[in-house]
């Protein structure tokens, strides 16, 4: 069965601490995806990357930075976490399946900021 | 601006009924594709259903379907014979072409809370 892993379930963390959120993936896919997802507001895109070693922001970076140095692994950094960074953070990668460009999501990550 | 707009932020259906979620879109582009995801509790985003912005037919999955009304740019889902386990939150999210600047993004709706009552 493909998979999106997330290293962490739930991350309790202090503020001005620097956060790694970590994703992996099995299934060799080219894109991945961080997201945020607050009530109200659905999945925000923080930043993505379409191949090793590459990425692009997304809707909202501010904040946070990535790194991806292996295809398989992308890695969402929180250099100095604040409160209003409290959040379900949410992994996703994708490939094309010949019909459409499908993607799979990993399980979560909730974090809280004090 | 907004892109995809759930405007029903809950619903609630009688186990056994149809309910039908909505979602609308806004692009200027002619290529675009169309998903709904479901989310349990637990947090984890199922695909449920696809649609093409070429597809002539609108697309069907088990008991889910998707009423594509293009020149409307309304992506409904229609879920049929509703179980106790459909009881989550459900997100419309569209994919863009890449001649859309960067878009090999999914940019989602603000999701619409589903009860499915016994």
């Amino acid at each position: 069965d493909v998979k999106v892993t997330q290293s962490s379930r739930y991350l309790v963390k202090r503020t001005g601490e620097k956060v790694f959120l970590e994703c992996v993936q099995d299934m060799d896919h080219e894109n991945m995806f961080w997201y945020r997802q607050d009530p109200g507001l659905g999945l925000r895109l923080i930043y993505f990357s379409y191949d090793v070693k590459m990425k692009e922001k997304g809707d909202i970076p501010e904040g946070y930075s990535v790194s991806r140095e292996k295809k398989e692994r992308f890695s969402l950094i929180l250099e100095s976490a604040s409160t209003n960074q409290t959040s379900m953070y949410l992994c996703a990668s994708s490939t094309y399946t010949g019909d459409y460009y499908g993607y799979t999501f990993g399980s979560g990550t909730r974090l809280t900021v004090v | 601006a907004q892109k995809i707009t759930q405007t029903q932020p809950g619903m609630f259906v009688q186990e056994k009924e149809a309910v039908t979620l909505d979602c609308t879109y806004d692009t200027s582009d002619q290529s675009y594709g169309l998903f709904w995801y479901k989310q349990p509790s637990s947090g984890e985003m199922i695909f449920l259903i696809y649609q093409g912005s070429y597809d002539e037919q609108n697309a069907t999955e088990g008991r889910y379907s998707l009423n594509f009304q293009k020149a409307r740019k309304s992506a409904n889902l229609v879920i049929s014979a509703s179980q106790l386990g459909d009881s989550a939150m459900y997100f419309c999210a569209m994919r863009e072409p890449f001649s859309s600047g960067s878009a090999r993004q999914l940019t989602f709706g603000s999701g619409t809370q589903l009860t499915v009552l016994p």
